[in-house]
């Protein structure tokens, strides 16, 4: 079985400060890791995806994430927050043979002008 | 970039009514679709899986006979929801997984849009 616990369910920043979105899974197999982010009333989109190859993947608009398999981590990380960032942000885990998404309970984040 | 459409975004219905969500994939094949639930500020829950040509596999506590899967083509799947009731009321969101080959469970998930359904 697969779950994924995302620390803080709100993080405020300030505009152009970095950003650290955690999120810890735990899997009895090699996960595949994701980060979806969510727009109010939108689905969701993916930002990064992490699949056994490179542990630190580079995602759209800035965002990276780097996959610890000795602290079971797949933190997401952008150095300098802007408005536009604010919005739900959901990690989730898979595993081969198991096609379904399992989410974290999601980070909501806040930008502070 | 692959697209995956939701037909209604919104719909309000009464009571006791059926209300069908159609998910698309516009420009992939989709062998497999999921649908998922999202209640106000809580993370997307796994309702069923669909798979095109077959029946549904439905999580643990989700009724199959209130919600009905039907993934007639490689690009569209339907959730009904039959005789609706206040508690229904939630955002419902799908997601395609694009076929490929050569790879087992990494593969990425695109999402719908998502549809808000009100009972009334």
């Amino acid at each position: 079985a697969q779950s994924v616990t995302q620390l803080g369910s709100h993080v405020s920043v300030s505009e152009g400060a970095l950003v650290l979105l955690r999120c810890n899974y735990s899997s009895s197999v090699p996960p595949y890791l994701f980060w979806y982010v969510q727009y109010p009333n939108q689905g969701l989109q993916l930002l990064l995806k992490y699949t056994s190859a490179a542990t630190l993947v580079k995602g759209i608009n800035g965002f990276e994430a780097e996959f610890k398999k000795s602290e079971t981590s797949f933190h997401l990380t952008k150095p300098s927050a802007h408005m536009s960032d604010a919005a739900e942000y959901f990690c989730a885990v898979s595993a081969p043979g198991r096609r379904a998404l399992t989410f974290g309970s999601g980070t909501r984040l806040q930008v502070q002008p | 970039g692959a697209v995956v459409s939701q037909h209604p975004s919104r719909v309000i219905c009464k009571s006791g009514t059926s209300v069908k969500i159609e998910c698309r994939s516009l420009d992939f094949q989709a062998t497999t679709m999921f649908w998922y639930r999202q209640f106000p500020k809580q993370s997307l829950m796994l309702m069923a899986t669909s798979n095109e040509g077959s029946k549904a596999t439905y999580e643990q506590g989700v009724e199959k006979d209130k919600f009905l899967i039907n993934h007639a083509s490689l690009t569209l799947s339907t959730l009904t929801v039959t005789s609706a009731h206040p508690e229904d009321s939630s955002f419902y969101i799908c997601s395609a997984r694009q076929d490929k080959t050569g790879l087992a469970g990494g593969d990425t998930q695109y999402f719908g849009p998502g549809t808000r359904l009100t009972v009334l």
